[in-house]
């Protein structure tokens, strides 16, 4: 069974940088994984922001970048604003199908 | 502008059955890969399914597969999910999400609420 990994709270100053990971409980992640992140907000429905590891889907603030950092998928957010503060979701593609990681949540302050 | 509207949640009695229904517009369906993924109350995303853009493959969940069916009509731009033999633990909003070219999930519907009772 794939697990997928990420830190449950986060918190930066607003302005300053943050990394989220995503990883296995078994192996490494690879771009073969396709990591993609979402981020939601209270009673939202997600959305995407990164796809196929790095690429920024359409209208997402550039402030938000997607990586391979060792052995996990990161996605680094670099000047955090308030409005930023929300769940980040991971999911790798796995078997046809998704494995979402627990989420994080960002708090701003 | 891509719309996904979910409809066909509700209230149901565990072992009971429930179709829920996708109604897509703002793009050439019948192209891409289409999903369910739901949220528990409070709890993290949960892929659910997946079906193909011809819905020749169909793919589950280990939680849901041989209880739930997913399906599509790309004449009427709709996607279902028939959800059989409920558990308390189905309960949670399901999302009808537009398949990406790289397994992702680009667009989502706002979720229609399930709930099934003891």
């Amino acid at each position: 069974q794939t697990v997928v990994t990420q830190e449950p709270s986060f918190s930066v100053s607003p302005g300053g940088t943050v990394t989220l990971t995503c990883g296995l409980s078994s192996g490494s992640v690879s771009s073969n994984y396709y990591p993609s992140w979402y981020q939601q907000t209270p009673g939202q429905a997600p959305r995407m922001l990164i796809y196929n590891t790095n690429l920024r889907s359409s209208g997402v603030p550039d402030r938000f970048s997607g990586s391979i950092l060792g052995n996990k998928a990161a996605l680094t957010i670099t000047g955090a604003q308030a409005d930023d503060e929300s769940h980040y979701y991971c999911v790798l593609y796995v078997h046809s199908g998704g494995v979402f990681g627990g989420g994080t949540k960002l708090t701003v302050l | 502008e891509v719309q996904l509207l979910e409809s066909g949640g509700g209230l149901v009695q565990s072992g009971g059955s429930l179709r829920l229904s996708c109604a897509a517009s703002g793009f050439t369906f019948s192209n891409y890969a289409m999903n369910w993924v739901r949220q528990a109350p409070g709890k993290g995303l949960e892929w659910v399914s997946r079906i193909r853009s011809s819905g020749d493959s169909t793919y589950y969940a280990d939680s849901v597969k041989g209880r739930f069916t997913i399906s599509r009509d790309n004449s009427k731009n709709t996607l279902s999910l028939k959800m059989n033999s409920l558990r308390v633990e189905d309960s949670a909003v399901y999302y009808c999400t537009k398949g990406g070219h790289y397994g992702d999930y680009d667009f989502w519907g706002q979720g229609t609420l399930v709930t099934v009772s003891s």
